[in-house]
């Protein structure tokens, strides 16, 4: 069973530009989470989408958007970047069954530098 | 803030040597998760504990839970230089957010 693919590996970009960070989830989950892993600040939830809906948003402005597709993968698009963007950004995915709590599967991420 | 702190930052062990790292938390949960990752690579999920678990073992980790203290810690018996690597607990707050609460992350290193 193939695990949660993240596409491209590295991502380089300069300050202004934008940027589209894509995922494919495990056959079956239908549920995908984005996170950010900058350095010196552990890992910020970002987005949660589950049946092509937008579930949940952290703490992040609007230039950070995404979409899940009718095959329950998903994009992240971070709009207008900045030097603070820069950061691993990883993507997980789960069945999801009513909020019991399900683990999630991640992705190896997709390293943005910004220039 | 973070939800999840671990503790302690860093960690350093020799191989056979258990390795003991904590987590507390500040708000009711519904289950607390750990995870390892790899340098420069995604998370891997290690156990899932639920509010109203005490204990739980998977082969050489064993996960307590003291939802009174909110805390809890992960124990991994026998090292092994794969288990280098950093841990994460995480929270799923009550409510059913399914929002993962990380923390910072406590980075254990097995000395051969």
């Amino acid at each position: 069973e193939a695990g949660v693919t993240q596409s491209p590996t590295h991502l380089i970009k300069t300050r202004g530009q934008q940027a589209t960070l894509r995922c494919s989830p495990i056959s079956g989950h239908t549920s995908v989470y984005w996170y950010q892993q900058a350095l010196g600040l552990g890992l910020q939830f970002l987005l949660w989408y589950d049946e092509g809906e937008e579930r949940n948003r952290g703490n992040f402005p609007p230039r950070f958007s995404g979409r899940q597709f009718p095959n329950y993968s998903s994009e992240l698009n971070v709009n207008a970047l900045e030097l603070e963007d820069s950061a691993l950004y990883l993507c997980a995915s789960s069945f999801n069954q009513g909020g019991f709590g399900q683990p999630q599967h991640f992705g190896d991420g997709t390293r943005l530098s910004i220039l | 803030s973070q939800q999840g702190e671990e503790d302690p930052q860093a960690l350093s062990i020799q191989e056979g040597e258990n390795a003991t790292m904590n987590c507390s938390y500040k708000t009711s949960i519904n289950n607390l998760q750990w995870y390892r990752q790899n340098s420069g690579r995604g998370l891997v999920h290690l156990i899932l504990i639920r509010s109203n678990e005490r204990e739980k073992h998977s082969g050489r980790l064993r996960v307590t839970l003291d939802t009174s203290k909110k805390s809890s810690s992960l124990l991994i018996t026998a090292s092994r230089a794969a288990d280098t690597a950093s841990y994460f607990c995480a929270t799923d707050a009550s409510g059913g957010a399914q929002k993962l609460v990380f923390g910072q992350g406590t980075r254990l290193t097995i000395n051969p």
